[in-house]
């Protein structure tokens, strides 16, 4: 069975530009996590959903950052603009029960 | 607020060592869940082993054991006989709501680098 897939897994982008990263949960889990990896700060939670449903988005850093789940199998992490201090890991993970399953990551490198 | 610590910034071990990773929490919820997650050098976060609040026995998969001490808030990941492919971050991580509260959030702690020598 296939893992949480996100794209793309490198972001190479200017500031100011907009950046979408894409997140595909595991078939079947029904919350879905959005998390930030940085050397500073750790790992972030950003925001959560259970059954499509935003639940906690305050990890948002502000609003330039926005995410969506249109449907269960697919999530949207924003940043409109973009900002040099963004440049991180960003995670998504899926789960149904206690564990959470993370995807690859994507690089986000913001110039 | 919930908390973790992981107090061992790095860990160098030899190969087929037993190694020990120390992780404490912080908590007033009585339900909670630890779990702890591997990040080799490739980048993705693993999931490894989990323990409930509630459990009455130690979480154990495979060579991963979890030694838990509910005491002293402690929740320490045991490795036997450690491999080279056992060199990675290693993340301890805390939920704090019951499980069937819906999604429940994860707080990490900073990790611990473990490096295994031949």
């Amino acid at each position: 069975d296939a893992g949480v897939i996100q794209s793309p897994r490198h972001e190479v982008t200017e500031m100011g530009q907009e950046v979408t990263l894409r997140c595909k949960p595991i078939s079947g889990h029904n919350s879905l996590f959005w998390y930030r990896q940085t050397m500073m700060r750790g790992l972030e939670l950003l925001i959560y959903f259970n059954n499509n449903v935003p639940i906690d988005d305050s990890g948002m850093p502000e609003d330039r950052f926005s995410a969506k789940m249109p449907n269960a199998s697919f999530s949207t992490l924003k940043i409109q603009p973009s900002e040099p201090r963004d440049s991180a890991v960003y995670f998504c993970a899926s789960s149904w029960g206690e564990t959470q399953y993370f995807g690859p990551g994507t690089r986000l490198l913001v110039l | 607020a919930q908390k973790i610590t992981q107090t061992q910034p790095g860990m160098f071990v030899q190969e087929k060592e037993a190694v020990t990773l120390d992780c404490t929490y912080d908590t007033s919820d009585p339900s909670y869940g630890l779990f702890w997650y591997k990040q080799p050098s490739s980048g993705e976060m693993i999931f490894l082993i989990y323990q409930g609040s509630y459990d009455q026995q130690n979480a154990t998969e495979g060579r991963y054991s979890l030694n838990f001490q509910k005491a002293r808030k402690s929740a320490n990941l045991v490795i036997s006989a450690s491999q080279l492919g056992d060199s990675a971050m290693y993340f301890c991580a805390m939920r704090d709501r019951p499980p069937f509260q819906g999604a429940q959030k994860l707080v990490f702690g900073q990790g611990t680098r473990l490096t295994i020598n031949p």
